[in-house]
């Protein structure tokens, strides 16, 4: 069945550094892949996404390319901020299909 | 403003009893969905509806029911069926379907005692 592996949590790192958030998935067809942000007490935001091979998605500084030869679609993001400490969800949603399927999130925790 | 609002935000009740949480939308979307979200679990689907008065489950409906009467209201009701049913839950709605963009309440936290 289809599915989202993403690192585990929590991620701690100072402002500024190089944040990599891991994502791989497993599904039939060509999925559409996303980045959802969650921040303390709120709902999720949709952060970026991608809908097919090589694409990648991008907003507010992220990254993520769509890799069909690795499965994966990585998180990225150059220079943190303590403003991005929230939890970061990975998701897919295959052709045809109306169910999301969501990462178990990954927390990231920015040090000023 | 456009956008979800979910109420309550806490919500407590005593196990064997129904719950019903509020959902509504005035962004004008035709689907909307219910999610529930456990620590350490990305989230997952209960219900989903595309349009007025049809809804179909997801992964986890057992123990939920749901009624879309109105486009802009999409009501969870927790029934005592539920095993479990200590979790936040998240309602979204979307324009059309599940490749638009889903946005998202902020959630109600349901504590069963």
């Amino acid at each position: 069945g289809n599915s989202v592996t993403q690192m585990e949590g929590p991620v701690t790192l100072s402002e500024e550094a190089f944040l990599t958030i891991n994502c791989t998935y497993t599904a039939t067809g060509y999925p559409s892949l996303f980045w959802y942000v969650q921040y303390p007490g709120e709902g999720l935001q949709l952060l970026l996404k991608a809908t097919k091979a090589d694409d990648k998605g991008s907003n507010k500084g992220f990254e993520a390319t769509y890799r069909k030869e690795t499965t994966s679609f990585h998180l990225e993001k150059g220079s943190v901020q303590v403003s991005d400490s929230a939890v970061y969800f990975c998701a897919l949603l295959n052709t045809g299909g109306f169910k999301t399927i969501f990462g178990a999130g990954t927390r990231l925790f920015v040090k000023a | 403003d456009g956008g979800i609002t979910q109420s309550p935000k806490y919500l407590f009740r005593k196990e064997g009893q129904n719950v019903t949480l509020s959902c509504e939308q005035n962004l004008n979307h035709d689907a909307m969905y219910w999610y529930r979200q456990d620590p350490g679990q990305g989230l997952r689907l209960i219900y989903y509806s595309q349009i007025v008065n049809d809804f179909q489950k997801g992964d986890i409906a057992e123990g939920y029911s749901v009624s879309r009467e109105k486009k802009e209201s999409f009501p969870l009701t927790v029934t005592s069926a539920q095993k479990n049913p200590t979790a936040f839950y998240l309602c979204a709605s979307s324009i059309k379907g599940p490749t638009d963009t889903q946005y998202f309440g902020p959630g109600t936290r349901l504590t069963v005692l």
